[in-house]
């Protein structure tokens, strides 16, 4: 029983490559969600998907794009990397409002 | 505008004494809040939550207290240990539904043998 997966777990990026961040579950939750960690900035929701087929902008999107393939993998796109977006990126996943979510081990990813 | 606030960034305590981590909100609507710890390298894992029906939620060495008039909850571990030093989250979820957690900055707990 995996819980959420989270691919790669590294990465280095040069600004202006794309890369896809693949996120997995297998809890059968219906929400989905994306955050990233910067120091002394807590976690900052990029988006999120409350269901199969649907997803919502948080409060950090720009820079992202986000796919709900299925139920189960919800991936996070960077188009054109910058600098800035240098950061720990996790996956979580709920079972229900008032339910904990279930975090990944994170991506870390850094752009130069 | 920060809806849940953690304004210590970090705190020492001695192994075997308390640790108190503190957390303050501006949205008076919240009605549930949780604490995650986090570990270096790995995701967060959650380690308590409270009801705003109640003032005090107890498991184990952690206890988290609600003072809704303050809008203030606190996170007490008693006895701390080593193992503890890790980064706390406090977080709430803004409205009913499918809306995401918000979550404070963190604070770092180290606990020194």
């Amino acid at each position: 029983n995996a819980g959420v997966t989270q691919t790669p777990k590294f990465q280095v990026l040069k600004t202006g490559q794309s890369m896809t961040l693949q996120c997995a579950q297998d809890m059968n939750h219906n929400s989905m969600y994306w955050y990233r960690q910067d120091p002394g900035m807590g976690l900052r929701l990029i988006y999120y998907s409350a269901s199969e087929g649907t997803t919502d902008k948080g409060e950090v999107p720009n820079g992202y794009n986000v796919s709900r393939l299925n139920k189960r993998e919800f991936s996070l796109r960077l188009e054109s990397a910058a600098p800035s977006q240098t950061s720990v990126y996790f996956c979580a996943t709920v079972r229900h409002y008032n339910s904990p979510l279930h975090f990944g081990n994170g991506t870390r990813l850094t752009v130069t | 505008d920060q809806q849940v606030k953690q304004n210590s960034p970090s705190l020492s305590v001695q192994e075997g004494r308390i640790s108190i981590l503190n957390c303050d909100y501006t949205n008076s609507m919240f009605d549930y809040f949780l604490w995650y710890k986090k570990y270096p390298a790995e995701g967060p894992t959650f380690l308590i939550s409270i009801s705003s029906i109640k003032d005090k939620n107890e498991d184990g060495r952690f206890t988290v207290f609600l003072n809704k008039s303050a809008k203030h909850l606190s996170l007490h571990i008693v006895p701390s240990q080593p193992g503890d030093s890790a980064v706390y989250f406090c977080a709430a979820p803004p409205n009913s539904g499918n809306t995401p957690l918000v979550f404070g900055k963190g604070t770092r707990l180290s606990v020194i043998a």
